[in-house]
């Protein structure tokens, strides 16, 4: 079936402007979630949504960042006023909504996108 | 508070060696998984193998097995038979009761020689 798919594939904008980054996660997973991954840097958490609410939104490095989902499917990633230090790739998981185990392990995997790479110029 | 450590920034393996990539965690949630992605250059995020907490033995996936050592609180990568097309940045990551998110360590480069 159809993996994790995001767009724009690549991104570059001018410092100031505002952006919008698209992720289409895998049919029938009620949870997503945004990474930002700097050049060969690890994954960094952003926010997380369980269908159309983000009951983790920790990750989100300021006010210039928000996210939503509709429809429990599709989400956008906006930056507002970007600066050259929100360039990085953004990745976007998806899972099935964790299922707790008997013995209370959390065993879904999450399966990301191939991310947007964003350059503020 | 999670955290996950891989304190090897690069390896080097000869081609059909194993290789073992570290990683330790930390965390106060008896109830935790532990996962392991590669990244190969083209970027993409590859799931390998998951580990549980009460989990009685340790993972296997193909090639990849897991060494659960939870006294420790490590939860090494361990690739057999290593291949050239191995070569990819290796990540450790955990959840917990406490965060739906993965918490990733900041990652292995392994190059596999010829």
């Amino acid at each position: 079936g159809a993996g994790v798919s995001q767009s724009p594939s690549n991104k570059v904008t001018e410092k100031g402007k505002d952006v919008e980054l698209r992720c289409d996660p895998i049919s029938g997973h009620t949870a997503l979630y945004w990474y930002r991954q700097s050049l060969g840097q690890g994954l960094e958490f952003l926010i997380y949504f369980q269908g159309n609410s983000a009951p983790d939104k920790s990750g989100l490095p300021s006010d210039r960042f928000s996210a939503e989902r509709t429809g429990g499917s599709v989400s956008t990633l906006t930056i507002q006023r970007t600066q050259q230090e929100d360039s990085a790739v953004y990745l976007c998981a998806s899972s099935l909504s964790p299922p707790r185990t008997t013995k209370g392990s959390y065993n879904s995997p999450l399966h990301f996108g191939n991310g947007t790479r964003l350059t503020v110029t | 508070a999670q955290k996950i450590t891989q304190t090897q920034p690069g390896m080097f393996v000869q081609e059909k060696e194993a290789v073992t990539l570290d990683c330790t965690y930390d965390t106060s949630d008896p109830s935790y998984g532990l996962f392991w992605y590669k990244q190969p250059s083209s970027g993409e995020m590859i799931f390998l193998i998951y580990q549980g907490s009460y989990d009685q033995q340790n993972a296997t996936e193909g090639r990849y097995s897991l060494n659960f050592q939870k006294a420790r609180k490590s939860a090494n990568l361990v690739i057999s038979a290593s291949q050239l097309g191995d070569s990819a940045m290796y990540f450790c990551a955990m959840r917990d009761t406490g965060r739906r998110a993965l918490t990733f360590g900041s990652g292995t480069r392994l190059q596999v020689q010829p």
